[in-house]
C-alpha cells in the first residue's frame, strides 16, 4: 500500500539548532515528493519539491531536503532554526506519471521552536 | 495572482444533515482536488475534478460527491453528515490533472454534533 511516515510527531528545538524531520515513502512506481508547512492559523503552503534531477532540493526560509532513493527518504533539513520557524510539517509523495494528482500524506511532525 | 479561495470558513451541522463546501482555483489551475484533515491527521485525498468530470477518488463513500463548474470552481457535498465527518476540508488546485503541485486554500472547518 502507498504510505509515507513521519518519524517524529512533536519537536522541541532551541533557536539556532539545526532541524532534521525524517520521511521514508513506500510507492510503487516514480514518485514526486513535497514538503508542505502550516504555520498556526494558515493554510498549508508548499516549502519545496522534488520531481527529478539534483537529489538535493532548496526551499524557502532556509529549508532543504535530500531525496535518497535506495532509501525511500526525503528528509527535511535546516542549519539553524528561527521561532518563526514553529509549524506543522508535512511530507508527501505523489505517483510521477499518474492520470490523478492525488497527494499522499504523512502524518506530520510539530516543530516547536523555543526562544 | 489570485489564490485559492474556499468557503465558508466554519461550518456546525447536525448527524443526517447534508452540506455544501465552496472552493474557487487558483488563476489558470484547471484541476481541483479535495482533501479531509481530521485532528491529528495529515490530509486524505478525497477526490479530484478535471474538465469538470471526477478523476480520481480517494478511500471514500459515495456519500461524497463533488462537482466541477466551467470556471473550475468546485463544490464538495457531504449527505448524511456523520459524527467522524467532522474535519477540516481542504480544497488544492493544479495545472493539470496528472504530477503537479498543488496549492492549498485556508479550509473549511466542519463540525458535526
Amino acid at each position: 500500500a502507498q504510505s509515507v511516515s513521519q518519524h517524529n510527531h512533536h519537536v522541541i528545538l532551541s533557536e539556532a539548532a539545526s532541524l532534521e524531520l525524517g520521511c521514508n515513502y513506500s510507492y510503487g512506481g516514480t514518485v514526486n515528493l513535497f514538503w508542505y508547512v502550516q504555520y498556526p492559523g494558515q493554510h498549508l503552503q508548499l516549502l519545496l519539491k522534488y520531481f527529478s534531477g539534483d537529489p538535493l532540493v532548496k526551499g524557502i526560509k532556509g529549508f532543504e531536503a535530500e531525496f535518497i532513493k535506495s532509501k525511500f527518504s526525503f528528509n527535511l533539513r535546516k542549519p539553524s532554526v528561527q521561532w518563526s520557524d514553529t509549524a506543522e510539517y508535512f511530507c508527501a509523495v505523489n505517483a510521477a506519471r499518474g492520470a490523478t494528482n492525488k497527494l499522499i500524506f504523512g502524518t506530520g511532525t510539530l516543530l516547536a521552536v523555543q526562544p | 495572482e489570485t489564490g485559492v479561495t474556499q468557503s465558508p470558513t466554519h461550518l456546525i451541522k447536525t448527524r443526517g444533515q447534508q452540506v455544501t463546501l465552496r472552493c474557487s482555483s487558483q488563476s489558470g489551475h484547471n484541476t481541483v482536488s479535495w482533501y479531509q484533515q481530521a485532528l491529528g491527521q495529515g490530509p486524505q485525498f478525497i477526490f479530484q475534478y478535471y474538465r469538470e468530470e471526477e478523476n480520481g477518488r480517494g478511500n471514500f463513500p459515495p456519500r461524497f460527491s463533488g462537482l466541477q463548474f466551467p470556471n473550475y470552481s468546485s463544490e464538495l457535498n457531504v449527505n448524511a453528515l456523520e459524527l467522524d465527518d467532522s474535519a477540516l476540508y481542504l480544497c488544492a488546485s493544479s495545472r493539470t490533472e496528472g504530477a503537479d503541485t498543488q496549492y492549498f486554500g485556508p479550509g473549511t472547518r466542519l463540525t458535526v454534533l
